[in-house]
């Protein structure tokens, strides 16, 4: 099976707050990449990274980071200091090699930042 | 300037009607895909095209009807509307027909029939 898990329906934290979003896939594939997306209450998807299989090195950008462990399958991201502009719907998605460019999507988190 | 544009933003209509949804990008990819957010926010791919050849096609009702005239333009029609019909279609592209690439997505169609 080729699913991806987000347990995390909703969060709400106040902002400066730093937050984690929980991902688990699951997939047989060898070969993989990994993605997040944001939704913002405006409605558009807007891609923030992409990590493939082999590279296992946490990513950090700006207030974003995230960390990948084969071990557990998952890939979480963490923003740091959260402001009122990263509440949105967060995605984590899976593209194996063998599904020819189908991604597979979690159920989303919906991240609520408070002033 | 628009990567992946829609139109319409919002359509409202009648059971039983047909419409359409046009998508273009700007980007140069080769790829392009319709998507189903439900009222859930649970999204799933419904069609792909590389370079106007279908290459994806899931358990979609016939209904719904992909069209692509060249690489930059996917539209999609979607015959006798029905209420579970009601949802935001998202478009997206990416460079190639590699599942290794990020998509980038429009802003999305809100589909309710009535």
């Amino acid at each position: 099976a080729q699913k991806v898990t987000q347990a995390q329906t909703e969060i709400s934290v106040v902002e400066k707050e730093d937050v984690t979003l929980d991902c688990v896939y699951e997939t047989r594939d060898t070969t993989y990449y990994l993605f997040w997306y944001k939704q913002p209450p405006s409605g558009e998807l807007v891609f923030l990274i992409r990590r493939n299989s082999f590279d296992e090195q946490n990513e950090i950008s700006g207030r974003y980071s995230w960390n990948f462990q084969k071990s557990t399958s998952s890939f979480n991201f963490t923003i740091t200091a959260s402001q009122v502009v990263d509440s949105a719907v967060y995605f984590c998605a899976l593209s194996p090699s063998s599904n020819t460019g189908k991604l597979i999507f979690g159920q989303g988190t919906t991240l609520q930042v408070k002033p | 300037d628009t990567a992946v544009s829609q139109t319409p933003k919002y359509l409202v209509t009648q059971m039983g009607n047909d419409k359409s949804i046009k998508c273009e990008q700007n980007l140069g990819h080769d790829t392009m895909y319709w998507y189903k957010q439900d009222s859930k926010k649970f999204l799933k791919i419904m069609f792909s095209y590389n370079n106007k050849e279908l290459i994806i096609n899931e358990t979609v009702p016939n209904r719904f009807s992909p069209k692509s005239p060249d690489k930059a333009h996917l539209n999609l029609h979607i015959n006798s509307l029905e209420l579970g019909d009601s949802a935001v279609y998202f478009c997206a592209s990416s460079q190639g027909g590699d599942w290794t690439r990020e998509q980038f997505f429009g802003p999305g169609t809100r589909l309710t029939v009535l």
